[in-house]
């Protein structure tokens, strides 16, 4: 049973396309995350959502949008794709009881912007 | 202020040595570090993690020191096995319920048999 799974595994397209990638967790977990991780392999988050609510919303391009249908599902969504672009995109989740701050990754999305 | 700055960014260790990442914090408000182990083509998954009021925590052949004055922790790999090559990162955890996150750079570890 895969815990957090994103689809598709992998994105190549052209500058300018618009896409989307998409996430599922079957861990109950109410908090989940999108990282960009690029070519250096650094990890940085995107966004997080709680419960369907916006928590993170870190310094990143308005082309991205997340929406989360409910609190199992988390997708991001990019318009007019660049070159820069081009990463691996990974979807993470945790449980927002208790203190644990484990956060469990999905096996990423590699986008080719061409 | 919420960089985590991490140290080396390679590694080549021998079968059976120490293998030992470095990383250091400035913003004193995180209480949480974990450090996750990603292999290639895999999403990153939690190794080992520690809270700021211990100095030490140990999990099998990876333990983790810190330095709570210094603001600096560290990993360390003992009986390093090929198997262990891998990313290693460590992060740093904010205290609120985001669980936000703060990755170092990251370190290619390679265990040569």
């Amino acid at each position: 049973d895969t815990a957090v799974s994103q689809t598709p595994k992998y994105l190549v397209t052209q500058m300018g396309n618009d896409k989307s990638i998409k996430c599922e967790q079957n861990l109950g977990h109410d908090t989940m995350y999108w990282y960009k991780q690029d070519s250096k392999k650094f990890l940085k988050i995107m966004f997080s959502y709680n419960n369907k609510e916006l928590i993170i919303n870190e310094t990143v391009p308005n082309r991205f949008s997340p929406k989360s249908p409910d609190k199992a599902h988390l997708n991001l969504h990019i318009n007019s794709l660049e070159l820069g672009d081009s990463a691996v995109y990974f979807c993470a989740s945790k449980s927002s009881g208790g203190v644990s701050y484990e956060q469990y990754f999905g096996p990423g999305t590699r986008l080719t912007v061409t | 202020q919420q960089q985590v700055k991490q140290s080396p960014q390679s590694l080549i260790v021998q079968k059976g040595g120490i293998s030992i990442i470095n990383c250091a914090y400035e913003n004193t408000a995180f209480d949480y570090f974990p450090w996750y182990q990603q292999f290639p083509g895999k999403g990153p998954a939690l190794l080992i993690a520690i809270r700021p009021d211990v100095s030490e925590k140990k999990e099998g052949r990876f333990t983790i020191s810190f330095n709570k004055s210094a603001k600096q922790f560290s990993l360390h790999i003992m009986d390093s096995q090929p198997g262990d090559s891998a990313t290693y990162f460590c992060a740093a955890g904010l205290r609120s319920n985001t669980g936000k996150l703060i990755f170092g750079q990251g370190t290619t570890l390679q265990v040569k048999p």
